[in-house]
């Protein structure tokens, strides 16, 4: 069965701390991208990544950056967690290939920063 | 710049049919996707259609897309407590397979 995972399903930071959030993918997909959910305002796009070591700005970049040195991994950093980034983060990937169609979405992960 | 937009909330009674439904904005979408999110899980893809076609019928799934309007809905025939649910509409951006544009967000509460 194909799979994303993200490595924490619940984290709990302090303000201030560098956060690193892991996402794993196992379909030899081209595409990953790093979403933010809070209620009412549905899902917020924070990066992606089109190729291994490229990333490009989504939405809401501000406070994050990441890093893709694999083409299996995507990692989601918070250089300086704020309370504000209290939420729930969800990796996805997708393919570029014709016939393979939207995405495959990690179970989130959880973080709450005190 | 894209836009999809979906009402927040729906509450039926079991054995009801449901119907979510969607707007967007880009015309030039290749495809439309539904996904549904279960209490603390990630999103799962439950359909999607091509843009040339009008209907997709997936047993208790029927979506219809009305290019004209940019109007998606989602209709779940005799819905039951396990649909309870949020679900998002996306659309695909023009010139780019990788990237989808979600909605909001529908909430479902099936009553029983």
């Amino acid at each position: 069965d194909v799979k994303v995972t993200q490595s924490s399903r619940y984290l709990v930071k302090r303000t201030g701390e560098k956060v690193f959030l892991e996402c794993v993918q196992d379909m030899d997909h081209e595409n990953m991208f790093w979403y933010r959910q809070d209620p009412g305002l549905g899902l917020r796009l924070i990066y992606f990544s089109y190729d291994v070591k490229m990333k490009e700005k989504g939405d809401i970049p501000e406070g994050y950056s990441v890093s893709r040195e694999k083409k299996e991994r995507f990692s989601l950093i918070l250089e300086s967690a704020s309370t504000n980034q209290t939420s729930m983060y969800l990796c996805a990937s997708s393919s570029s290939r014709v016939g393979d169609y939207g995405y495959t979405f990690g179970s989130g992960t959880r973080l709450t920063v005190v | 710049g894209e836009d999809v937009e979906q009402s927040l909330f729906l509450s039926v009674r079991e054995g009801d049919s449901s119907v979510i439904n969607c707007t967007y904005t880009d015309s030039s979408s290749t495809y439309l996707y539904w996904y549904k999110q279960e209490p603390g899980a990630g999103l799962q893809l439950l359909t999607y259609i091509f843009s040339n076609m009008d209907m997709k019928q997936d047993q208790r799934l029927t979506v219809l897309l009305n290019k004209k309007d940019k109007h998606l809905s989602l209709r779940i025939a005799d819905t039951q407590t396990g649909d309870s649910a949020i679900y998002f509409c996306a659309e695909s951006i023009s010139g780019n397979t990788g990237k989808l544009i979600f909605g909001q967000g529908t909430t479902l509460q099936v009553k029983p």
